[in-house]
């Protein structure tokens, strides 16, 4: 079965330091991948996507994902974090074979301290 | 500006009634999806369409109702049978089913008092 693991439900960083927001999939197909933000009582707002180009992939905001196939892993990272970077990240796999059934992780909250 | 549009943002239901929340996208996108949003559980997919006059169950599609006669309106009904409707919802669409990003509505909250 497909699915999405967030492995923090939450995340906490200063200001300027950097984040890493860990995500691992299992997937029978060769997934699409994706990392949404989502700020409160919002939608949801794509910050990258992976589909099998590039591994390492840069998205909005200085944030940054690598696709690791042998560890099964699509980690979040930004280098320094902006107070504005806190909000619900989500980590979602694609199925193209269902649908497109986007599957999610159950989500990180990051927060940044001033 | 092209998107995805939810209305309305705040709803409120009594008990027994049915709501329908509306999703209208003007991408000219195939696939529409609705998604429930609850604290902790991240989202799960109610109802998805890949084509006008079709769609198919989601995950959790007890007590939900939808309809896709026209390509960019995809509404959805909670019905009395729902057996807790209070949640966010979410509709989302892409261009295709295939590799491309969803994109999101702003989202309705609906609240049963």
């Amino acid at each position: 079965a497909q699915s999405v693991t967030q492995l923090d439900s939450h995340v906490s960083v200063s200001e300027g330091t950097p984040v890493l927001l860990r995500c691992n999939y299992s997937s029978s197909y060769s997934p699409s991948l994706f990392w949404y933000v989502q700020h409160p009582n919002k939608g949801l707002q794509l910050l990258l996507k992976y589909t099998s180009a590039a591994t390492l992939v840069k998205g909005i905001n200085g944030f940054e994902a690598e696709f690791k196939k042998s560890e099964t892993s699509f980690h979040l990272t930004k280098p320094s974090a902006h107070m504005s970077d806190a909000a619900e990240y989500f980590c979602v796999v694609r199925l193209s074979n269902q649908g497109g059934k986007l599957i999610f992780g159950q989500g990180t909250e990051l927060s940044v301290k001033p | 500006d092209g998107g995805i549009t939810q209305s309305p943002k705040y709803l409120f239901r009594k008990e027994g009634q049915n709501v329908t929340l509306s999703c209208e996208q003007n991408l000219n996108h195939d696939a529409m999806y609705w998604y429930r949003q609850d604290p902790g559980q991240g989202l799960r997919l109610i109802y998805y369409s890949q084509i006008v006059n079709d769609f198919q169950k989601g995950d959790i599609a007890e007590g939900y109702s939808v309809s896709r006669e026209k390509k960019e309106s995809f509404p959805l009904t909670v019905t009395s049978a729902q057996k807790n409707p209070t949640a966010f919802y979410l509709c989302a669409s892409s261009i295709d089913q295939g590799w491309t990003e969803a994109f999101f509505g702003q989202g309705t909250r609906l609240t049963v008092v």
